[in-house]
């Protein structure tokens, strides 16, 4: 079946550092890739999306180039911010056209510090 | 433009008891999904609905139900409460034509099960 890995954490950095988090899966087909993102008390948010290989999604200084070769699809940011403190989840949603299924990783919990 | 609402946001339910739960997905979204998440087994799909028909479903047991109004608005419902249920419900909803379509998250019900 489809499955998503990604590094658990928690991963703490300073203010400005450059961030990765790593995430692999496994599919059949051709899955669309995500990056939602979890801040405390809250739902998920769409962060950005790559539906096919060599996608590269980006939104608000975060990027992810969607890696058909090497099943990955790793988020990164040059320069982060105390307020990017949140929890990220890694998800594929398989292609079959019919709708909705997202399978999630187990998401990454960040910290940054000031 | 409004949200996914989830009601209740908070619920104290007693075992053996059964419970419903409330999600109004954006407005011409036409896909609804549910999502239990939980410290231990991250988040995982329960069902989706696209114009009031059940169109994929995950690996829950008969215990969980849910159904969807002409107007999108959907419900999902918990019988026989067990204390393994307790957990963050999270609604999603999307356009729903096609599985590459981001999906939008509600702020989730939380749910305990004493």
């Amino acid at each position: 079946g489809n499955s998503v890995t990604q590094m658990e954490g928690p991963v703490t950095l300073s203010e400005e550092a450059f961030l990765t988090i790593n995430c692999t899966y496994t599919a059949t087909g051709y899955p669309s890739l995500f990056w939602y993102v979890q801040y405390p008390g809250e739902g998920l948010q769409l962060l950005l999306k790559a539906t096919k290989a060599d996608d590269k999604g980006s939104n608000k200084g975060f990027e992810a180039t969607y890696r058909k070769e090497t099943t990955s699809f790793h988020l990164e940011k040059g320069s982060v911010q105390v307020s990017d403190s949140a929890v990220y989840f890694c998800a594929l949603s398989a292609g079959d056209n019919y709708g909705q299924n997202f399978v999630f990783g187990p998401g990454t919990r960040l910290s940054v510090l000031p | 433009k409004a949200g996914v609402t989830q009601t209740p946001r908070y619920l104290i339910k007693t075992r053996g008891q059964q419970v419903t739960l409330s999600c109004s997905p954006i407005s011409g979204h036409r896909s609804v999904s549910w999502y239990q998440q939980t410290p231990g087994q991250g988040l995982q799909f329960l069902f989706e609905y696209f114009s009031e028909t059940q169109r994929n479903k995950g690996n829950f047991p008969g215990r969980f139900s849910g159904r969807q109004f002409s107007n999108s608005r959907s419900e999902m419902n918990v019988s026989t409460l067990e204390l393994g249920d307790s957990a963050l419900y999270l609604c999603a909803s999307s356009r729903g034509t096609w599985a590459n379509t981001e999906a939008f998250f509600g702020q989730g019900t939380r749910l305990t099960v004493v």
